[in-house]
Formats: C-alpha cells, sequence, structure tokens
C-alpha cells in the first residue's frame, strides 16, 4: 500500500524552463513533507521541506507547494538547469518519536538543452 | 568530509554467506536509520536508533537481519545465510532528532549482490 505516490516515472524538460513534479499521499497524519534529489551511485540528498501548517516554502530556485486537501505536493523548479538531472523523492512523515520517512518511488527528472 | 560514511560500498557475496555492513553518522547526530532501495523503488525504512536504543524494526526486517548501534556512534547491519532477494541498496541515514528536524541526511549506500 503505497502510502507515498509519485505516479509520474520520468519528466523531460527543456533546460530554462519551470519543472513541476507531483506528488499524493494518503496518510492524513502525515505533517511534514520532504524532497530527496539522488544521483547515480549516490544516497539521496535533502532538498527542501514543508510542513502541514504552511501551504508553499521557497528556497532559492525550489518551491514546495502544498495541498491538503486534496493531499497533493508539488516541487517546482525555475528555472531547470542541467545539474537538476537527477532523481526526485517525496517523502513524508508523521508525528511521533520516530520520524520515520516514507518515501515514494520517484520521478527521473531529464533536463534538456 | 563529516557526511555520513558507508562500508564498504559494494558487496558481492554467495547465496547463505553472511555479510555486514557499517554506517557512521554525522558526528553530532543522536538517530540512525536503515533503508532498503531496489530498483525503481524509494527507499524503504527497515530500522532506527536513538544513541544506542533499537527503537522501531520494520516488518521488512526479517529474523536474519540484526542491526546495532553498540556505543551510540557507528552501527553495523547483518544479515545472515542470505538470499537473492536481499540483493537491494542499503542506505543508512542520520538526523538530530525531535523539535521539527526531521531531515535525514544519507550516507552513499552499500550496494549487495547475492549470486
Amino acid at each position: 500500500d503505497q502510502q507515498v505516490k509519485q505516479n509520474s516515472p520520468s519528466l523531460s524538460v527543456q533546460e530554462g524552463r519551470i519543472s513541476i513534479l507531483n506528488c499524493d499521499y494518503t496518510n492524513s497524519m502525515f505533517d511534514y513533507f520532504l524532497w530527496y534529489k539522488k544521483y547515480p551511485a549516490e544516497g539521496p540528498t535533502f532538498l527542501i521541506s514543508i510542513s502541514s501548517i504552511k501551504d508553499k516554502n521557497e528556497d532559492g530556485r525550489f518551491t514546495v507547494f502544498l495541498n491538503k486537501s486534496a493531499k497533493h505536493l508539488s516541487l517546482h523548479i525555475v528555472p531547470s538547469q542541467p545539474g537538476d538531472s537527477a532523481v526526485y523523492f517525496c517523502a513524508a512523515s508523521a508525528p511521533g518519536r520516530d520520524d520515520k520517512i516514507i518515501f515514494g518511488k520517484g520521478t527521473r527528472l531529464h533536463i534538456l538543452p | 568530509d563529516t557526511g555520513v560514511s558507508q562500508n564498504p560500498r559494494h558487496k558481492i557475496t554467495k547465496r547463505g554467506q553472511n555479510v555486514t555492513f557499517r554506517c557512521d553518522p554525522i558526528s553530532e547526530h543522536n538517530r540512525l536509520y536503515w533503508y532498503r532501495q531496489t530498483l525503481g523503488q524509494g527507499p524503504e525504512f527497515l530500522t532506527y536508533f536513538q544513541n544506542e536504543a533499537q527503537l522501531e524494526k520494520s516488518r521488512l526486517l526479517s529474523d536474519r537481519f540484526s542491526a546495532e548501534r553498540p556505543k551510540g556512534s557507528f552501527s553495523t547491519l547483518e544479515i545472515q545465510r542470505t538470499e537473492q532477494g536481499d540483493s537491494a541498496m542499503y542506505l543508512c541515514a542520520s538526523s538530530l532528532g525531535w523539535g521539527g528536524m526531521n531531515e535525514q541526511f544519507f550516507g552513499p549506500g552499500t550496494r549487495l549482490t547475492v549470486l
């Protein structure tokens, strides 16, 4: 049972344009959402997060939007750069003592020259 | 480099052998997590430690798997009598813990291949 769903296995975007990666979740107890970026042969790298009390968080070229009523979040990257080509994982955690993170399956982003 | 380190990076073993992986977390982090990632999937939680105490284990962690963090610093993950289905990337992560700081910092992983 996938609690965090990334329905697009891959996405291709022209360099300089906006990349939008989507994520849906089913567990209404999730209160913290994260995006990780992964290059081949490396571990995931934390990118940006958002608490459920917010609907937007911005960090440089990266913005995460949260729509709690739709149980949907998205990551916007603008402008997209070649170095953004990677696998992006959406992840979520519920309140509790373990901060266990539940990951989606990932979306592979290709930035085209 | 003060990031999370894992050794070995790659391990090839024959079915039925035992393997052990090591993780060294970021030094001031008191939480340490183990995840497993198979092809086409995101990382899946296996277990975690708060200092030296192992506080939760996933149902994915069969009896053949054991993890330790004896002094609350580095951790080891042992798989006994390996099976081909154990082939995966084993990821370690660490975090500071409570206070809304859920960000976990991952190591590069150990890729296990069971022949």
